[in-house]
């Protein structure tokens, strides 16, 4: 079974920084996306990032970016100029290409320092 | 814009009550998803149907959770009696094959 894990529970932010927030995952199947959701304290989950596996380019939205490392089943997500409006609840995620289900993983609770 | 909707947003019901959650999918989506949000567990997929099929319910209490797509543009998940352990942020997303899913704004259950 499909399994992602997010290792850091809570991390934090000085505004204007930059925080890597980490996601690995673990998977028998080549093709998949992965997806990053952020959940602010409205709790509407909103897509941040995605990711198709077969693309070796890093996907990129403005101050969003990952580093997807395929072979060892890592899929970072990195957030450059942090703004307060970041504070949020980060989910990662990931899918089979051919599947139906999302797979979630525990999320990481993201604070900005002003 | 298309959205997924979720009614109501929050709901306040005395235990042994029913509580019915209803959602709409964006239109197109073939597969439907319902989640329960807790801080103990996280988020919990309780079933999902694709072509208004159920494929999975495994995740759901089958003695009292019942999830339903009477039509393409209607899902309810129903809880019946409902208990305080019910308590929880409840989420429908729709998605098409291969692509994110989308996420209604939730529905907020506090069962006293």
């Amino acid at each position: 079974a499909q399994t992602v894990t997010q290792s850091q529970p809570e991390m934090s932010v000085q505004e204007a920084e930059t925080v890597t927030l980490s996601c690995t995952y673990d998977t028998s199947e080549s093709d998949y996306y992965l997806f990053w959701y952020k959940q602010p304290p409205s709790r509407q989950m909103i897509l941040v990032i995605r990711q198709e596996a077969y693309k070796q380019q890093n996907a990129t939205e403005n101050r969003f970016s990952v580093n997807f490392q395929k072979a060892a089943k890592s899929f970072s997500l990195k957030i450059s100029d942090s703004q307060l409006g970041d504070a949020a609840m980060y989910f990662c995620a990931y899918r089979r290409v051919r599947g139906n289900q999302f797979y979630f993983g525990t999320g990481t609770s993201l604070t900005v320092i002003p | 814009d298309a959205r997924v909707t979720q009614t109501p947003r929050d709901k306040v019901t005395e235990m042994g009550q029913e509580v019915t959650m209803r959602c709409q999918p964006i239109l197109g989506h073939n597969t439907v998803f319902w989640y329960r949000q807790t801080m103990m567990q996280g988020l919990e997929l309780l079933a999902y149907f694709r072509n208004r099929a159920p494929l999975d319910d495994s995740g759901m209490p089958k003695d009292r959770f019942s999830a339903e797509m009477p039509d393409a543009t209607l899902a309810t998940l129903k809880i019946q009696p409902s208990e305080p352990r019910d308590s929880a942020v409840y989420f429908c997303a729709s998605a098409t094959m291969g692509l994110e899913a989308f996420f209604g704004q939730g529905t907020r259950l506090t069962v006293v």
